[in-house]
C-alpha cells in the first residue's frame, strides 16, 4: 500500500519569505513523487516530479523539492513566495512496483501568501 | 502538448437525472484514464481506472452501476453519473496517462456537478 501525508492543512507566509510545504510518503518499493497545485475551481497543474537521479528537483514557477529517502520526505520549497502562489498544493506518490499506475494524493495544504 | 479537456466544466441538474462528463486527451493517445472525485477542501479520491477497450476498474466503495465509465477510444473517456442525487454533487477530475513515454498523468480542468 502507498500513502502520503501532508501534516499542515494551511501554511501562511509573507510575500518575499521562503515557503515550505511538507510531504512524507510510504511505499513498499521505490517511489515516483509529484507535486501539483490547484487554483479554485480548476484542475491540477503539475509542478515537479522525482523519478530518479538528483535528489533536488527543480520545477515550474521557481519551486523545487528535495527527495530524502531516509526521512521518506519530499518537501516543496520556494525561496521567495509571491501572493500569486496562494493556492492548494498536493503531494502524490506512485509505487514503481505497483500495477495500474495509481497515484495516491496527500490531503492537500492550503498556502496563503500575504502581501 | 499533453492537454486534457473536460466537458462540461459546470453542470447543474435535477435529482434523478443522469449526467455525462467527457474527458479528452487533445494531443496524445491515452490508453488509461483516471477519474477522481474531490469534495470541498479535501483531496482527490480515485474513483476508477478507465482502460481503452475494456471494462473500468473501480476502487473499493465506488458503485459501478452508479458511475458508468466508457473508454471507447484512445482519446476519450466518459463518466456518467446515473440517477444523480444531491450527495453526488462534487468536483470531478479526470487524468490521462500517455500511452508512450514515462507514464506521467495529465489532469483535466475538472467538472463541477451540482445536483438540486
Amino acid at each position: 500500500a502507498q500513502s502520503v501525508a501532508q501534516p499542515e492543512d494551511q501554511v501562511n507566509v509573507a510575500e518575499g519569505n521562503p515557503l515550505t510545504v511538507k510531504c512524507t510518503y510510504s511505499v513498499s518499493g521505490n517511489p515516483y513523487l509529484f507535486w501539483y497545485v490547484q487554483y479554485p475551481n480548476r484542475g491540477l497543474q503539475f509542478l515537479l516530479k522525482y523519478i530518479t537521479g538528483d535528489n533536488l528537483v527543480k520545477g515550474s514557477y521557481g519551486f523545487e523539492a528535495e527527495f530524502n529517502k531516509s526521512q521518506t520526505s519530499f518537501h516543496l520549497k520556494k525561496p521567495s513566495a509571491l501572493v500569486s502562489d496562494s493556492a492548494l498544493y498536493f503531494c502524490a506518490v506512485r509505487d514503481r512496483k505497483a500495477a495500474g499506475n495509481k497515484l495516491t494524493f496527500g490531503g492537500g495544504t492550503r498556502v496563503l501568501v500575504k502581501p | 502538448g499533453a492537454v486534457v479537456s473536460q466537458h462540461p466544466s459546470r453542470v447543474i441538474c435535477k435529482s434523478g437525472t443522469s449526467v455525462k462528463i467527457e474527458c479528452r486527451s487533445l494531443d496524445f493517445q491515452a490508453t488509461t484514464m483516471f477519474w477522481y472525485r474531490q469534495f470541498p477542501k479535501q483531496s482527490l479520491m480515485l474513483m476508477a481506472t478507465s482502460n481503452e477497450g475494456s471494462k473500468a476498474t473501480y476502487e473499493q466503495g465506488v458503485e459501478k452501476d452508479k458511475f458508468l465509465i466508457n473508454h471507447a477510444s484512445l482519446t476519450l473517456s466518459t463518466l456518467t453519473v446515473t440517477s444523480a442525487h444531491p450527495e453526488d454533487s462534487s468536483f470531478y477530475i479526470c487524468s490521462a496517462r500517455r500511452t508512450s513515454g514515462n507514464n506521467e498523468q495529465f489532469f483535466g480542468p475538472g467538472t463541477r456537478l451540482t445536483v438540486l
